[in-house]
C-alpha cells in the first residue's frame, strides 16, 4: 500500500541555521513527490514537486528537495531558515492510474523557528 | 495569481443535521477534490471528482457525503446528517492536467473549512 512518513513530528532550529525534513514513501511505481506548506489558519500551500528528471528540484521561498530512489525518500532543504518558515511542512506522494487520482499525505513535521 | 477558494472558513453545528461545505476551483480547472484533517491528524483524501462524476472515493466517503457541481465555477460538498467525528478542517483542491505526463497533476488547495459539530 501507498504510504508516506515523515519520521520528526517537531523540529525547532535558530534562524539562519539549515534545515532538513525528512520524508519517506512507500509506492510500486513511480512516484510523483510534493512538499506542502500549512502556515497557521492557513490552506496547503504548495512548495515544490518531483515528477520526473533532475531529482534536485527547487520551489519557492528558497526551498529544495532531492529525490533519492534507493532510500524511497524526498527530502526538504533550506540552506538559511527565516522567522516566517515556521508552519507545518507535509510531504506527499502523488497515486495515479486510471481513475485514480489522489494524494498520499505524510502526518506532517511543525517546524518552530528560534530567534 | 488565481487561487482556490472556500467558504465559510468556520461552520458550527448541531449533530445530525446537514451542512454543505462550498468550494470555488481555479477557474480552468477540471479535476476537483475533497480532503479532510482530523485535528492532530494526517490530511485523508475523500473524493475526486471529473466530467461531472466521482472518479473515486475513500472508504470515508459513506452515504452520508455527497459533491456535486452545481454550476461552472462551485464544487460543493455536503454532509447529509453530520456526526460528532465529522469535526475536522475539510481541504478543496482542484488541478488541470499540467505536467505533461499522462494523469499526473498538480493539486492546489483551498484555506480550507473548519466545521467543529456538537
Amino acid at each position: 500500500a501507498q504510504s508516506v512518513t515523515q519520521p520528526d513530528i517537531h523540529i525547532t532550529v535558530s534562524e539562519g541555521a539549515s534545515l532538513e525534513l525528512r520524508c519517506n514513501y512507500s509506492y510500486g511505481a513511480t512516484p510523483y513527490l510534493f512538499w506542502y506548506v500549512q502556515s497557521p489558519g492557513q490552506g496547503l500551500q504548495l512548495l515544490l514537486k518531483y515528477f520526473s528528471g533532475d531529482t534536485l528540484v527547487q520551489g519557492i521561498k528558497g526551498f529544495e528537495a532531492e529525490f533519492k530512489r534507493s532510500q524511497s525518500s524526498f527530502n526538504l532543504r533550506k540552506p538559511s531558515v527565516h522567522w516566517s518558515d515556521a508552519a507545518e511542512y507535509f510531504c506527499a506522494v502523488g497515486v495515479y492510474g486510471g481513475a485514480t487520482n489522489k494524494l498520499i499525505f505524510g502526518t506532517g513535521t511543525l517546524l518552530a523557528v528560534q530567534p | 495569481e488565481p487561487e482556490v477558494t472556500q467558504t465559510p472558513s468556520h461552520q458550527v453545528t448541531q449533530m445530525g443535521q446537514e451542512v454543505i461545505l462550498h468550494c470555488v476551483p481555479i477557474s480552468n480547472h477540471l479535476y476537483f477534490y475533497w480532503y479532510r484533517q482530523i485535528l492532530g491528524q494526517k490530511v485523508e483524501f475523500l473524493v475526486s471528482f471529473y466530467n461531472n462524476e466521482i472518479s473515486e472515493k475513500s472508504e470515508i466517503f459513506d452515504d452520508q457525503f455527497s459533491v456535486e457541481r452545481p454550476d461552472g465555477s462551485n464544487f460543493t460538498l455536503k454532509i447529509r446528517s453530520t456526526k460528532l467525528e465529522d469535526s475536522a478542517m475539510y481541504f478543496c483542491a482542484s488541478s488541470e492536467n499540467d505536467s505533461g505526463l499522462a494523469g499526473v497533476d498538480t493539486q492546489y488547495f483551498g484555506p480550507g473549512t473548519r466545521l467543529t459539530v456538537l
